[in-house]
């Protein structure tokens, strides 16, 4: 299986600032990623897929970018509606889907 | 709109079978992987397994000895049934649609259904 390691687990911020959330494959998933919010008690919910294609209706302070092995998530202005756990997910046709561990992004 | 719902028993003893079914409205069944998806209590996500409308199924290596994932097109249902549970098993389970057909990142999702196992 591919591993997805994100890092950090845990990211303190404030409002406007600008974040980056890492994600590494443990092998070349060219750009078969995906990015996703989720808010205790909801359902995840998707915000960039194929590393840097921007779901509808998704705030554009949301970017991905990345290929191959190591990508990221960035959030340019951070709102107060963004603090959420962030996953990434690859999605390699040839392997089976897997999840990176979770990203926390807290209040400072 | 699409809409996923989902239900299945939430209760269920050691060595029990895990069953959930997840009916899709407002949209074809055709053309997609339709996919299971668990997360364990103040845990991460955990893809199970994914079906096509005629069938064809792929799994997680690590439950694959357990899980079955069956269609039934004439109702636009998906179910998911995981056997010889353990506590381990005790997570919110998702049904989830792909954006496009052909992707496997997930934009429909159900509501999600806690199932827990305890004696």
């Amino acid at each position: 299986d591919i591993q997805m390691t994100q890092s950090p687990s845990t990211l303190s911020a404030s409002v406007g600032d600008r974040v980056t959330i890492t994600c590494r494959a443990s092998q070349s998933i060219s750009t078969w990623l995906a990015w996703y919010q989720q808010k205790p008690g909801k359902a995840p919910k998707l915000l960039i897929y194929k590393a840097s294609s921007l779901e509808n209706g998704v705030p554009s302070r949301f970017s991905g970018s990345g290929s191959g092995t190591e990508f990221t998530l960035t959030i340019s202005s951070l709102q107060p509606d963004d603090f959420a756990t962030y996953y990434c997910q690859q999605y390699n046709s040839y392997s089976p889907v897997t999840f990176g561990q979770g990203t926390k992004l807290e209040i400072k | 709109q699409v809409q996923l719902q989902q239900w299945g028993a939430g209760l269920l003893k050691p060595s029990e079978t895990l069953s959930l079914t997840c009916a899709v409205y407002g949209e074809s069944f055709s053309g997609y992987y339709w996919s299971w998806i668990r997360q364990p209590p103040g845990k991460g996500l955990e893809w199970i397994g994914e079906i096509s409308h005629s069938g064809s199924t792929n799994y997680n290596p690590s439950l694959k000895s357990r899980v079955t994932i069956s269609v039934d097109t004439s109702k636009n249902q998906f179910s998911l049934k995981l056997t010889s549970v353990t506590a381990a098993d005790t997570a919110l389970y998702y049904c989830a649609r792909p954006i496009f057909r052909g992707s496997r990142a997930l934009d429909y999702w159900g509501q999600g259904t806690l199932v827990t196992v305890s004696s």
